[in-house]
């Protein structure tokens, strides 16, 4: 199975931040990966595809980059409604594993 | 509206069954793959079953491998997952999901979810 591994594992911020979190994969997944952002008791919300696609509806103030073994998801302007857990995952292969999260707080 | 709505949920014994659905409206079910993904308490996302659109091709994770059945019933518009010799560790939020392929194979629509307590 690939592996994934979001970093940081929690983050705390202030809103208007610039905030980046970084997923690395165990190996290459092309760009087959995807950010989902989860609030608590909610469910994932997809928020990026293809590396870096923002999904329809999704606030310009994400972005995704990358390729091969190291994407990244970047929140440009932090809003009181970005605090959140964030999850990548790959879908180069079977089966289509997660990161552990990030989870964003209020600093 | 496109959505899907699981349920099925609820407190079984350890070594006990349960049958959870996942009923989709707004899209036309039959053509998209559909997975299960679960999320234990306090922790993160789990992948845990998929099934093609057809029905003719599945997977399963390691960990519920043998013990748990995904199936599809595309003239109900309805996903399923039949899970047997429950452990402690199968206790978790279980969501359905849509895979897309216009969003590069990314689950661009998810359940609200229902959670399956696992318990004596």
């Amino acid at each position: 199975d690939i592996q994934l591994t979001q970093s940081p594992s929690f983050l705390s911020a202030s809103v208007g931040d610039r905030v980046t979190i970084t997923c690395r994969a165990s190996q290459g997944i092309s760009s087959y990966l995807a950010w989902y952002q989860q609030k608590p008791g909610k469910a994932p919300k997809l928020l990026i595809y293809a590396a870096s696609t923002l999904q329809s509806g999704v606030p310009s103030r994400f972005s995704g980059s990358g390729s091969g073994t190291e994407f990244t998801l970047t929140i440009s302007s932090l809003q009181p409604e970005d605090f959140a857990t964030y999850y990548c995952q790959q879908l180069n292969s079977y089966p289509p594993t997660f990161g552990q999260g990030t989870k964003v707080e209020i600093k | 509206e496109v959505q899907l709505v699981e349920s099925g949920g609820g407190l079984v014994q350890p070594g006990g069954s349960l049958r959870l659905s996942c009923a989709a409206s707004g899209f036309t079910f039959s053509s998209y793959a559909m997975h299960w993904v679960r999320q234990a308490p306090g922790k993160g996302l789990e992948y845990v079953s998929a099934i093609s659109s057809n029905g003719g091709s599945t997977y399963y994770a390691n960990s519920v491998k043998g013990r748990f059945t995904i199936s599809r019933d595309n003239s109900k518009n309805t996903l399923y997952l039949q899970m047997g010799s429950l452990r402690a560790e199968d206790m978790a939020v279980y969501y359905c999901a849509r895979k897309n392929m216009t969003t590069h194979d990314a689950f661009d629509i998810w359940g609200q979810g229902t959670m399956v307590t696992v318990s004596s």
